[in-house]
């Protein structure tokens, strides 16, 4: 099976610009979780969702949402970006209900200049 | 806070010893506790997995400590190899959903 795949892998992009990421999860999962990495906060949960619906939430400002689509691909979007936005972003597909193995993908390079 | 504290930041091992890293959690709902390896430039890959009904699971040369009365729970290494080289992350999660907490990371150098 293909692993979890995300586009675009690097992205350079500008202070108040907004930024769609995409996720691709193992084919036949239905739960996509995204994560946020940085030197300073390392992994942080961003988001769950489960079915198309948003299933969890972390402790995440309201610039950053997300969506699953009915073949479980999932989008993060970051509106009016700022310089701390930068960061590895990740996604992670799992195939069964709560507490079930989660599979991240190479994640997207976010560089806010 | 639901917060995963883990240790050593770093840690040094020479070829063929044993590398033991510690995390330790608060939140009595997590109920999943895996660990992933993290090598620059990639994802976090998932090693290997723990529920609290067990106190030991081993795959290969990884082995997981689980210590519910302490809620701590560890991962050694055995035989550690200039390839586990990587940074080490622990993780739990509550049976509520897919939401993971990290530890903070543990960086690991196996020195030939």
């Amino acid at each position: 099976k293909a692993g979890v795949t995300q586009t675009p892998r690097y992205l350079i992009k500008t202070r108040g610009q907004q930024v769609t990421l995409s996720c691709s999860p193992i084919s036949g999962h239905r739960s996509v979780s995204w994560y946020q990495q940085t030197p300073g906060q390392g992994l942080q949960f961003l988001f769950e969702y489960f079915s198309e619906t948003q299933r969890n939430k972390g402790n995440f400002p309201g610039r950053f949402s997300g969506r699953q689509f009915s073949n479980s691909r999932s989008e993060m979007n970051v509106s009016t970006l700022e310089l701390g936005d930068s960061a590895l972003y990740l996604c992670a597909s799992s195939s069964q209900g709560p507490g079930s193995e989660q599979y991240f993908g190479p994640g997207t390079r976010l560089t806010v200049t | 806070q639901q917060q995963v504290k883990q240790s050593p930041q770093s840690l040094i091992v020479q070829k063929g010893g044993i590398s033991i890293i510690n995390c330790a959690y608060e939140n009595t709902a997590f109920d999943y506790f895996p660990w992933y390896q993290q090598f620059p430039g990639k994802g976090p890959a998932l090693l290997i997995a723990i529920r609290p009904d067990v106190s030991e699971k081993k795959e290969g040369r990884f082995t997981i400590s689980f210590n519910k009365s302490a809620k701590q729970f560890s991962l050694h290494i055995m035989d550690s190899q200039p390839g586990d080289s990587a940074t080490y992350f622990c993780a739990a999660s509550p049976n509520a959903g897919n939401m993971l907490t990290f530890g903070g990371g543990t960086r690991l150098m196996v020195k030939p």
